[in-house]
């Protein structure tokens, strides 16, 4: 197992512009996480899935933000007409049973110019 | 809130130990967790704490004490590898009891 695998690692892209991440968890793992960090801050819970189920959503999910796990295995976290404040880390982590058991990604560097 | 509370930056030698606190808001408290993080990387796991006590893995321990809402990570025999920032989590019960509150981390530097 490779562990979780987030694509692209590294984004640049103008404001106003959309962009999508992927998230291929550990195979297996029916719970996946996404998570948001800034310079300086630990992460942010963003959102979770069971299976393809999205059980929870964070405020921070504006109506911008749409993340799916269509088939239950990797997931995609899209931003919409993305801001400058949406330059960050955005991290995926994933767990069989409990989140004491989850795994992170090395994220995806978001840099909105 | 549910704010957690670390140090922002410590310093200790190579061969020292040093003691990283972590403060928390103890309503609704389900667990506790450490992780380090070197820079541009993801965070790894390095313990879990629900219950008081002292837990030992290796070079590195976790204590907690629910009833202060308090934590320490331990770490003995301080390599130069050991240079990461160390993010203490929260669990809370209740709604949300999938996510984990994270502290802003704390930067350790282990110099020679």
């Amino acid at each position: 197992d490779t562990g979780v695998s987030q694509d692209p690692r590294h984004k640049i892209t103008k404001r106003g512009q959309n962009v999508t991440f992927r998230c291929d968890p550990i195979s297996e793992h029916n719970r996946l996480y996404w998570y948001r960090q800034t310079l300086g801050q630990g992460p942010e819970f963003l959102t979770y899935f069971q299976n393809e189920a999205q059980l929870e959503k964070s405020r921070l999910l504006s109506d911008r933000f749409s993340a799916e796990r269509p088939k239950g295995s990797f997931s995609t976290l899209e931003i919409q007409r993305t801001e400058q404040g949406d330059s960050a880390m955005y991290l995926c982590a994933s767990s069989f049973l409990d989140v004491t058991e989850a795994f992170f990604g090395q994220g995806t560097r978001l840099t909105v110019v | 809130g549910q704010n957690i509370d670390q140090p922002t930056e410590m310093t200790a030698t190579e061969g020292a130990i040093v003691q990283i606190n972590c403060t928390y808001q103890t309503s609704g408290f389900n667990g506790l967790f450490w992780y380090q993080q070197h820079a541009g990387e993801a965070p790894t796991f390095l313990s879990y704490n629900v219950l008081d006590g002292l837990e030992e893995k290796g070079r590195f321990s976790s204590f907690l004490s629910r009833s202060k809402g308090y934590s320490y990570l331990l770490l003995k025999e301080l390599q130069m590898k050991d240079s990461a920032s160390y993010l203490c989590a929260v669990r809370y019960s209740g709604a949300g009891s999938y996510q984990l509150t994270f502290g802003k981390g704390t930067k350790l530097s282990v110099i020679p």
